[in-house]
């Protein structure tokens, strides 16, 4: 079993859709949890931290429920330059590394 | 957040040759690097952690000897790619770490291929 586990998609939504991506993770020691984006041949950016009574940034809102090892990213009116792979990342306690997910790819069209 | 670069961009080389590619922290001393690397549709895999003064701590599965890396100073790593083979093409990304470890900002990559 991965140990980020997350929809490859791709999505495809129209603009101004909302759209949410879930992830699931395997270590309940887990601790820090992210967001990244990361567009084509480039690297990943962090989007957003992941907090546990969730956070919000502008169109985008993260969940994280602990119980069920899992986390989500909702994005609110979708621009096409929302499009790229969204990742979902968690840090491991232990050795403080970042592990990733695969990550959803989102396309968004006129 | 920081600003952390990489050099070079892409690179093409032929089968058996070494690639150096060079990481360097442009606006913060960074004591910890990590070099990353990202295959075709799959996730970042962390290949090592890069300490200042001090060895890599490689991550299980990735050849030390084969992937050399030198943190030499605060703000400049490298991997060596040593004796490269097609199966290495790849895109290699290095990040570096904020001091508490929370926050890793990621360089542009370096995308290697080898014919």
């Amino acid at each position: 079993r991965k140990e980020v586990e997350q929809d490859p998609g791709p999505f495809n939504v129209p603009e101004g859709a909302t759209v949410a991506f879930n992830c699931t993770y395997s270590n309940s020691a887990s601790q820090s949890f992210f967001w990244y984006r990361q567009d084509c041949r480039k690297e990943p950016k962090l989007l957003m931290s992941v907090y546990s009574s969730g956070n919000e940034d502008g169109r985008f809102t993260a969940q994280l429920n602990r119980a069920s090892q899992y986390i989500s990213l909702l994005i609110r009116d979708s621009k096409l330059s929302d499009s790229a792979t969204y990742l979902c990342v968690v840090k491991d306690t232990g050795f403080q590394k970042l592990v990733f997910g695969t990550g959803t790819r989102l396309l968004v069209s006129p | 957040g920081a600003v952390v670069s990489q050099h070079p961009s892409w690179v093409i080389c032929k089968s058996g040759t070494s690639v150096k590619i060079e990481c360097r922290s442009l606006d913060f001393q960074a004591t910890t690097m990590f070099w990353y690397r990202q295959f075709p549709k799959q996730s970042l895999m962390l290949m090592a952690t890069s300490n200042e003064g001090s060895k890599a701590t490689y991550e299980q599965g990735v050849e030390k000897d084969k992937f050399l890396i030198n943190h030499a100073s605060l703000t400049l790593s490298t991997l060596t790619v040593t004796s490269a083979h097609p199966e290495d093409s790849s895109f290699y990304i290095c990040s570096v770490s904020d001091r508490n470890r929370d926050t890793q900002y990621f360089g542009p990559g370096t995308r290697l291929t080898v014919l």
